[in-house]
């Protein structure tokens, strides 16, 4: 079974506000990192945040990460129409290379 | 950062024919990366490619499937042998960078299959 689970699958907001997404892992990770993908494209690297950091910020983005509870959430502020895509979660698991394991992503829509 | 392309970019194939896809990478990279997403879900990793040796393959993809090349640092294809339409999916190639001192991946375009 995949290593993340997103919620929510879908999410549907106004220009200018902000967005949250969550993920959810199971195991122990060396990092974890998040991409974004426009209308079945190729995936886009957004943030990555290790497994010792607890937020980093990249622009609009916020990523928090809680070990201790195996989550991480994607916070875009100020939404704009063009950030309309999916959101993936990916772990990079301790003990497993540098394979990237998904999760499930959120289908973000920002309307005008 | 790298530079992916992949060709094609779509393809609309019958079943029981094969399809090889190509990935180039404007620099040397050791890592090269193999995924198939299904319509409307995430992506599984199918295989590591490896320069110089066989394919990784991960749980569930096999080789006579999904034969895959490594011939030099910058190129790799995937093929998609005796297709049916369950194979119908976005392939991506990707390659593994560091960013950060930590190891992360930069994505082609993909190839979107439809298998009729």
């Amino acid at each position: 079974s995949q290593q993340g689970e997103e919620d929510p699958q879908a999410l549907s907001i106004q220009e200018g506000e902000n967005a949250t997404m969550n993920c959810s892992y199971k195991t122990s990770i060396n990092n974890l990192q998040w991409y974004r993908q426009n209308s079945g494209r190729g995936l886009v690297h957004l943030i990555l945040i290790r497994s010792n950091e607890r937020e980093k910020h990249s622009g609009r983005l916020r990523v928090t990460l809680d070990t201790s509870k195996k989550s991480s959430s994607l916070l875009i502020t100020a939404s704009r129409a063009a950030d309309t895509a999916s959101y993936f979660c990916a772990t990079v698991i301790t003990g497993g290379g540098n394979k990237l394991t998904f999760g499930t992503g959120t289908q973000l829509k920002v309307e005008l | 950062s790298a530079v992916i392309s992949q060709k094609p970019s779509r393809d609309i194939c019958q079943r029981g024919t094969s399809l090889t896809i190509q990935c180039q990478v404007d620099s040397q990279v050791t890592m090269m990366f193999w995924y198939r997403q299904q319509p409307g879900q995430s992506l599984t990793l199918i295989a590591t490619a490896n320069q110089g040796s066989e394919a990784t393959y991960e749980s569930g993809f096999v080789i006579d499937k999904f034969p895959i090349s490594r011939p030099n640092l910058t190129f790799s294809t995937l093929t998609v042998s005796n297709m049916s339409p369950e194979d119908s999916s976005i392939y991506l190639c990707s390659v593994g960078v560091h960013l950060r001192a930590e190891e992360t991946q930069y994505f082609g375009p993909g190839t979107r299959l439809l298998v009729l």
